[in-house]
């Protein structure tokens, strides 16, 4: 099983600032198999990025993906009010897939 | 436009089976390829993936899940199911089902439902 671990744990950040989150995988993930998740509190995650640097229909394009092997990142060029939330990376390549533990960002 | 919502009860006494079904809107789970799946998420915790199940009746379980999970399909089409058998407090968490992006078992889900809570305990 492939684990999946994110750095860091939590931020702290203000709306308008660029974050970058951090995603390492226990062994070799093509390029196209890993997802990114935003879970806002009390609802189901939601699909922002996948293929590592497709993003989803209708997210907005201040998200964006990249990476290889086994170190990817997700970037949010300028945070809005509504990006606090849960982020979650994903690795689809190997069953069964699994996720990282997530980052909070956090206001 | 495809929206999924999972059913259940919310209480279930440890060794007795946890039985959940998920109800699809705007496509049907017998045609089109996709793959329907169960995640789970443990109280205040990370996402663990449970298994699949595919229009053809092919299913695939989590290994540390396999001798206690059943995912079936309902000929209605518009259903699956979960049946964990012999649950513990450990199974305690939130259950979602969801749809693959892909019509492969390599795809990330682009469509989940809202989520149910599930508590073991008697």
């Amino acid at each position: 099983e492939i684990v999946l671990t994110q750095s860091p744990g939590t931020l702290s950040l203000s709306p308008g600032e660029r974050v970058t989150l951090s995603c390492r995988a226990s062994q070799i993930v093509g390029s196209s198999y890993l997802a990114w998740y935003q879970q806002s509190r009390g609802q189901a995650p939601r699909l922002l990025i996948y293929g590592t640097s497709t993003r989803a229909t209708g997210i907005p394009d201040r998200f964006s993906g990249s990476g290889s092997g086994t170190d990817f990142t997700l970037t949010i060029s300028r945070l809005e009010p509504e990006d606090f939330a849960v982020y979650y990376c994903q690795q689809y390549v190997s069953p069964p897939s699994t996720f990282g533990p997530g980052t909070k960002v956090e206001i | 436009q495809v929206q999924l919502q999972e059913s259940g009860p919310g209480l279930v006494k440890p060794s007795q089976t946890l039985s959940l079904t998920c109800t699809v809107s705007g496509a049907s789970v017998s045609s089109g390829g996709y793959y329907w799946s169960w995640i789970r998420q443990h109280p205040g915790k990370g996402l663990e993936y449970i298994g699949y199940i595919y229009n053809s009746g092919i299913t695939y379980s989590n290994p540390s899940l396999k001798s206690r999970l059943t995912i079936s399909l309902d000929t209605s089409e518009k259903q699956f199911f979960l049946k964990l058998n012999s649950v513990s407090a450990a199974d305690t968490a939130i259950y979602y089902c969801a749809r693959s992006s892909f019509t492969s078992p390599a795809s990330p889900f682009d469509i989940w439902g809202q989520g149910t809570r599930v508590t073991v305990s008697s």
